[in-house]
């Protein structure tokens, strides 16, 4: 089955400190995955995906298939990056996407 | 550009009663989803359009939830009769026509619709 784990529901961290938001996926294939965040009272918005390999805000997230992770990674927090953090996995033929529970970063002054 | 508008934003029913929620997509994309965001979990796909025809309605409760999206760019999403269950965040996004996997285009969320069933 298809699926996306984030076993951490918040994550609190002190300013400067390294952030890791952990994500494992079910996909029998080649997966293609995605970090999407939410900031307070704003939508829902793409981080990054893994094909572009690319950092953004600071961020980035290696696919590791061996260990069926996309773990988001920065090494120092700042406090503009306290927001609810998604996990997603596209779906398959469709292209839909499967999120998973979210977890929400605390960066903490 | 504008985003993907949607309302109403806030909407608080009784159970049994009907409801519907409009979306309309930035102008121009072709795929628009409906995602139900039950509190405490990540949005679930319900129902998702390219152009006017659908792609996957799968997660859809087709006993009481419908949608469409006439002339392929607004759509609406109708609940009839809702229980206690529905109340969610509805969300609508959009995205450019996808023509193969690994090159996805990105999806552009709206705002949600907060719905509340009593």
């Amino acid at each position: 089955a298809q699926r996306v784990t984030q076993p951490e529901k918040l994550l609190s961290v002190f300013k400067g400190a390294p952030v890791e938001l952990k994500c494992n996926y079910s996909y029998s294939g080649s997966p293609e995955l995605f970090w999407y965040v939410q900031y307070s009272r704003q939508r829902l918005q793409l981080l990054l995906r893994h094909i572009s390999r690319e950092s953004i805000k600071g961020f980035t997230a290696d696919l590791n298939k061996g260990e069926t992770s996309f773990h988001l990674k920065k090494p120092f927090a700042q406090e503009e990056d306290s927001a609810m953090y998604y996990c997603a996995l596209n779906g398959g033929a469709t292209n839909k996407l499967i999120f998973g529970t979210g977890t929400l970063l605390a960066v903490q002054p | 550009e504008a985003g993907v508008a949607q309302s109403p934003r806030y909407k608080i029913i009784e159970k049994r009663q009907s409801v519907a929620f409009w979306c309309n997509p930035i102008s121009g994309h072709a795929t628009l989803y409906w995602y139900q965001q039950i509190l405490g979990q990540g949005p679930k796909l319900l129902i998702q359009f390219q152009n006017n025809g659908v792609v996957d309605d799968s997660q859809l409760p087709k006993d009481r939830f419908s949608a469409e999206r006439l002339k392929g760019v607004d759509s609406t999403l109708k609940i009839q009769p809702a229980k206690l269950e529905d109340s969610a965040v509805y969300l609508c996004a959009s995205s450019k026509l996808n023509r193969a996997r690994g090159a996805t285009y990105e999806q552009y969320f709206g705002p949600g619709t907060r719905l509340t069933v009593t």
